[in-house]
């Protein structure tokens, strides 16, 4: 058990529609990070937060969306599904933001667009 | 542009035998490098890391990995594989002087039979 908790761990949708998944992360650690998992593009970074402020951008779509709050637990937004948005999500998180800190990660949200 | 490359989709051994997953990288410069397991319906879990020093990088269950400056690469080994270890390994690479850049590998399934 990594400390870093998501939820919820299925969901499961219809295109057009909107769902916010949920990190908690690590107890102290004050980054967050999501990723999608997909067949086809492998693990991809998506997003990250430090502190509550966006930090980086990676291959996020404009129709998902993300913030932080005060208590550092994290959302994801997904808008606009589409059957290609099936995918995992995961949520990792850091004590900060150096570049040789490990990334620790939730169990994932298991998301089918049908 | 910074990538990582784990050229075998599977690895296969017998238990007890000696395991080797493959990771080489293009990055200028030392990055850091991680490897992560996966096991079914699960996130990813730390292994190990490479931060500096020594290039035989000791890690959780057994596992070990060489950082090669010359040949680019960050092999995991195991000296005697149990069943228990097979699972989804994924290879990540990291610049030192970017922090918000990931890159994992796209992972290699490794398979160990009774």
């Amino acid at each position: 058990d990594s400390g870093v908790t998501q939820t919820p761990k299925h969901l499961i949708t219809a295109t057009g529609q909107r769902v916010t998944l949920r990190c908690s992360p690590r107890s102290g650690d004050l980054s967050v990070y999501w990723y999608q998992q997909s067949l086809d593009q492998g693990l991809q970074f998506l997003i990250q937060y430090y502190n509550g402020e966006e930090r980086a951008k990676g291959n996020i779509l404009e129709r998902f969306s993300a913030q932080q709050f005060p208590d550092l637990h994290s959302e994801l937004n997904l808008s606009s599904l589409e059957l290609g948005d099936s995918a995992l999500y995961f949520c990792a998180s850091s004590p900060s933001t150096g570049a040789q800190e490990t990334q620790y990660f939730g169990p994932g949200t298991r998301l089918l667009v049908l | 542009a910074q990538s990582v490359a784990q050229p075998e989709d599977q690895v296969n051994v017998a238990e007890g035998n000696p395991l080797t997953v493959k990771c080489t990288y293009s990055v200028s410069g030392n990055p850091y490098l991680f490897w992560y397991v996966q096991y079914p319906n699960r996130g990813l879990q730390f292994l190990l890391k490479y931060i500096t020093g020594d290039n035989l990088v000791k890690g959780s269950y057994g596992f070990e990995a060489e950082f090669n400056k010359s040949q680019t690469s960050f092999h995991l080994k195991k000296p005697s594989a149990l069943v228990s270890d097979s699972a989804l390994y994924f290879c990540a690479v990291r610049p030192r002087w970017d922090d918000n850049d990931m890159r994992f590998g796209a992972g290699t399934r490794l398979t160990v039979k009774p």
